[in-house]
């Protein structure tokens, strides 16, 4: 199985439209939890954090279900400007020393 | 700003040769990574440090060697390029104490090995 896995879309979708994307996590022990968006040949950017009671960023909602290692991201009133790729983000421990682990991306294309 | 940069931008190079990235950061973070990244198979980690000299394998260290001589910079050598390593290589840093886990990303260098 592996650690970190999103659908990689694309996901098309008009403006003003409610897209989720989802990702599923391996390992349990996992101690933090981020979306980072990556523009096309750009560097990933921090998105939002994740917390177990859920957190909201203006259109951006992300949760976070331990029990299902499951987290989620909601975009409401897509913009062209969101087109891009979402970056599913775990944190861990790796022989004593935390470290990130990336899912592939879910790409989302919001058209005119 | 604070800032991560990277160099070169673009390298073509042969296969065979010598290749080294540089990466430096005014965060004054403590932590800085090494990431490649290629279609489909999204962001693989290198190499870690988390002070100087503190050197750590990731998931995909063969082929590669790096150096931490000072805080702020942490560079990446390909000591005989080949073909497969054609790829967006990102460099990263990070600071517990002053901003947890999340990670500040460089522009990335393109690495093409012909």
């Amino acid at each position: 199985r592996k650690e970190v896995e999103q659908d990689p879309g694309p996901f098309n979708v008009p403006e003003g439209a409610t897209v989720a994307f989802n990702c599923t996590y391996s390992n349990s022990a996992s101690q933090s939890f981020f979306w980072y968006r990556q523009d096309c040949r750009k560097e990933p950017k921090l998105l939002m954090s994740v917390y177990s009671s859920g957190n909201e960023d203006g259109r951006f909602t992300a949760q976070l279900n331990r029990a299902s290692q499951y987290i989620s991201l909601l975009i409401r009133d897509s913009k062209l400007s969101d087109s891009a790729t979402y970056l599913c983000v775990v944190g861990g421990m790796n022989s004593g020393y935390s470290t990130l682990t990336f899912g592939k991306g879910t790409m989302l294309l919001v058209s005119p | 700003d604070a800032d991560v940069t990277q160099t070169p931008r673009n390298r073509i190079t042969k296969t065979g040769k010598r290749i080294m990235l540089e990466c430096s950061q005014t965060k004054g973070h403590d932590r800085m990574y090494w990431y490649r990244q290629d279609p489909g198979l999204g962001l693989r980690l290198i190499y870690y440090s988390f002070d100087v000299k503190d050197i750590n394998k990731g998931e995909i260290s063969d082929g590669y060697s790096v150096s931490r001589q000072a805080q702020a910079k942490f560079s990446l050598s390909l000591e005989s390029a080949i073909p497969n390593q054609t790829a967006l290589y990102f460099c990263a840093t990070s600071d517990l104490r002053k901003s947890g886990n999340e990670q500040f990303f460089g522009p990335g260098t393109r690495l093409t090995v012909l």
